[in-house]
């Protein structure tokens, strides 16, 4: 069973620009979470698609966005790119059910210079 | 807001030493997921604990959650220099759904 796919591996950008970063959940799976991970703050939740409507939101600026497809692959995407948006982005699948067990792709390093 | 402590945050031991890393929250939580990660790679789902009072053992880890479920520990027997890595231990919220709540994190190091 294939895992969770997160395309690219790598990014650099230039402040004010936008990225858009791609998930493909395991097979199955309806749940997809993203998160930032840096030094400082470490794992911070963004937000959760479940059946392509948002789910959960965390405490990020309305300049983090994102949507899920009705084969369940979601992206995010940000906008006008600021210096502290570097960092580990990291997608999280999950089957949906009683309990949340994620598991996660190898995320996208995502460098603003 | 739910905040998950871990302790220590940083651990050096030689290989074949024992240690605990301990994840404490005054909240509860439905479930407490414990993850290894390393460096520049995706966090690795190690277990899940959903009940209080719950031990589970994965060859020389073993994990527990606490009786009020606000809490939780790993004990790694006879450490290997496999073991090193990131450890985190995750909170799934009260209700359901897939907000985890991540600790702080433990950096392990294991030194032949």
């Amino acid at each position: 069973k294939a895992g969770v796919t997160q395309t690219p591996r790598y990014l650099i950008k230039t402040r004010g620009q936008q990225v858009t970063l791609s998930c493909s959940p395991i097979s199955g799976h309806r749940s997809v979470s993203w998160y930032q991970q840096t030094p400082g703050q470490g794992l911070q939740f963004l937000f959760e698609y479940f059946s392509e409507t948002q789910r959960n939101k965390g405490n990020f600026p309305g300049r983090f966005s994102g949507r899920q497809f009705s084969n369940s692959r979601s992206e995010m995407n940000v906008s006008t790119l600021e210096l502290g948006d570097s960092a580990l982005y990291l997608c999280a699948s999950s089957f949906a059910g009683g309990f949340t067990e994620a598991f996660f792709g190898q995320g996208t390093r995502l460098t603003v210079v | 807001t739910q905040l998950l402590e871990q302790s220590p945050q940083f651990l050096s031991i030689q290989e074949g030493e024992n240690l605990t890393v301990y994840c404490n929250s005054s909240s509860v939580f439905s479930s407490l997921q414990w993850y290894r990660q390393e460096p520049g790679e995706g966090p690795v789902l190690l277990v899940t604990v959903v009940t209080g009072g719950e031990v589970k053992k994965l060859k020389r880890l073993t994990f527990q959650f606490g009786d009020a479920r606000k809490d939780s520990s790993l004990h790694i027997t006879a450490a290997q220099t496999g073991d090193t890595g990131l450890y985190l231990c995750a909170g799934g919220p009260r209700g359901g759904g897939n907000k985890l709540t991540f600790g702080t994190g433990t950096q392990l190091k294991v030194e032949l």
